[in-house]
C-alpha cells in the first residue's frame, strides 16, 4: 500500500511570486485536505477535496486555491506569496464521506520558505 | 468554535519516566479524538484514536481516554523511551466533518538517556 506522497520536499521562493504543490493520496482514498502548519504550531486546515470539488474550507484567503484530479491527487495553489505563508504544508488522504470517522493520513509536508 | 488545548512544551523526561501530557477540548457536538506524533522532518503520524465517551485508544505503550463529563483526553505512556522524542499532537474531528482536524498547538517532549 503506497502511502501519501508530497512534493517538492523543500521550495524556496520570495513575495509576490506564485507556487504549486503536489499530492499524490493514498491508495484507495478519495479525499484529501490540506494543513498549514507554521513553525511551533500545529496544522491549521486549509481545505479538503472530495471528488473534484472543494468540500470545505478554512479561514484561508481566495489566493489559496485547490484542485483534485479524477486519480485523486491534489495541488495546492498560492498567489501573491506572502512572508507569512512560510510553512509546512501538509496534505493528508482518507476514505471520505461525510460521516467518516476514517482517519486522515498524512505525507511529509513540503516546507515552503518565502524570501 | 471547536478548539483544542495542551499543555505547553517542552517536556523534558528521563528514560523510563512516565509521561503524560493533558487535553482539553471544547467542540460543539460530540466528536472523534486523536492523537498524532511528529518526528523531527517528517508529518504526522496517527497514534491512537477514540470515537465516543470512555473510549480508550491505545498503541505502541501509548493510551488516552475520552473523558466526556471533563472534556479531555490526556495522553500516558507508563515508561518512555529516546525513540520517544517527538512532537505531540492532540486533535478532534466533528461527526459529519468529513473527518477535518481542529488540532492542538502541539507538546515537543524531549527524553534524555
Amino acid at each position: 500500500e503506497t502511502g501519501v506522497t508530497q512534493s517538492p520536499t523543500h521550495l524556496i521562493k520570495t513575495r509576490g511570486q506564485q507556487v504549486t504543490l503536489r499530492c499524490s493520496s493514498q491508495s484507495g482514498h478519495n479525499t484529501v485536505s490540506w494543513y498549514q502548519q507554521a513553525l511551533g504550531q500545529g496544522p491549521q486546515f486549509i481545505f479538503q477535496y472530495y471528488r473534484e470539488e472543494e468540500n470545505g474550507r478554512g479561514n484561508f484567503p481566495p489566493r489559496f486555491s485547490g484542485l483534485q484530479f479524477p486519480n485523486y491527487s491534489s495541488e495546492l495553489n498560492v498567489n501573491a506569496l506572502e512572508l507569512d505563508d512560510s510553512a509546512l504544508y501538509l496534505c493528508a488522504s482518507s476514505l471520505g464521506g461525510a460521516e467518516s470517522n476514517q482517519p486522515q493520513h498524512f505525507g511529509d509536508g513540503t516546507r515552503l520558505s518565502i524570501l | 468554535g471547536d478548539s483544542v488545548t495542551q499543555m505547553e512544551g517542552p517536556v523534558t523526561l528521563s528514560e523510563e519516566a512516565f509521561l503524560t501530557i493533558n487535553c482539553t477540548y471544547t467542540a460543539t457536538g460530540y466528536p472523534s479524538l486523536f492523537w498524532y506524533v511528529q518526528y523531527p522532518g517528517e508529518g504526522l503520524q496517527l497514534l491512537l484514536k477514540a470515537t465516543k465517551a470512555d473510549d480508550k485508544g491505545s498503541n505502541k505503550g501509548f493510551e488516552a481516554t475520552y473523558r466526556k463529563e471533563t472534556t479531555s483526553f490526556h495522553l500516558e505512556k507508563g515508561s518512555v523511551q529516546v525513540s520517544d522524542s517527538a512532537v505531540y499532537f492532540c486533535a478532534l474531528s466533528e461527526p459529519d466533518s468529513w473527518g477535518k482536524l481542529q488540532f492542538g498547538a502541539g507538546t515537543q517532549v524531549v527524553v534524555t538517556p
